[in-house]
């Protein structure tokens, strides 16, 4: 099974609205990063909040972490149309030579109207 | 455009026939990762090399996959006696490791076993 679990599902907005989605992950973790994936491409490294940071920005991102909750939050301020595409929370739990290796979740189907 | 590519992008098969994927990572990166994803769920884990060393193979791996990285550079994924379970995008992505664990991602291999 997957160790992080995205929330919701997915998720449908106005252009301008904000949009925020949730992970929920199991064992502790080293660092939690973000993707997001548009219809039939690859994915694309948003950021990255390592398990002793609590909140980071990046342009229009804003992503929290509570390790004492084990979850995560993704907050995109102002949406674009281009925003459009799915979102996944991807966890590292390794250590030694394992770290680096991540976990996705099954992601947040976002959907901006224009 | 020096990021990571993924050959070929569409494969078609018939149930049984063997087939093998490449994938050319970015070129100062050690670290190379493979993925399965089917539609709906998010990527997961197949195995991943430190330079030419494979570090780990997931359970999900039957013996009829096996993965190479022959001098640390490209690796091929190749995959016998294919079934119709084996039909998904197969992720390529890679990472420079040592600390940094960002992962750029090629457009992946979709495999259709027919």
């Amino acid at each position: 099974s997957q160790q992080g679990e995205e929330d919701p599902q997915a998720l449908s907005i106005q252009e301008g609205e904000n949009a925020t989605m949730n992970c929920s992950y199991k064992t502790s973790i080293n660092n939690l990063q973000w993707y997001r994936q548009n219809s039939g491409r690859g994915l694309v490294h948003l950021i990255l909040i390592r398990s002793n940071e609590r909140e980071k920005h990046s342009g229009r991102l804003r992503v929290t972490l509570d390790t004492s909750k084990k979850s995560s939050s993704l907050l995109i301020t102002a949406s674009r149309a281009a925003d459009t595409a799915s979102y996944f929370c991807a966890t590292d739990t390794g250590g030694g030579t394992n770290a680096g290796k991540s976990t996705f979740g099954d992601g947040t189907t976002l959907t901006v109207k224009p | 455009d020096t990021g990571v590519s993924q050959d070929p992008r569409h494969k078609i098969t018939k149930r049984g026939q063997n087939v093998t994927f490449r994938c050319d990572p970015i070129s100062e990166h050690n670290r190379l990762y493979w993925y399965r994803q089917t539609l709906g769920q998010g990527p997961e884990f197949l195995t991943y090399f430190q330079n030419e060393a494979q570090l780990e193979k997931s359970r999900l791996l039957s013996d009829r996959f096996s993965a190479e990285r022959p001098k640390g550079s490209f690796s091929t994924l190749e995959i016998q006696r294919t079934e119709q379970g084996d039909s998904a995008m197969y992720l390529c992505a890679s990472s420079l490791g040592s600390g940094t664990y960002e992962q750029y991602f090629g457009p992946g291999t979709r495999l259709t076993v027919t």
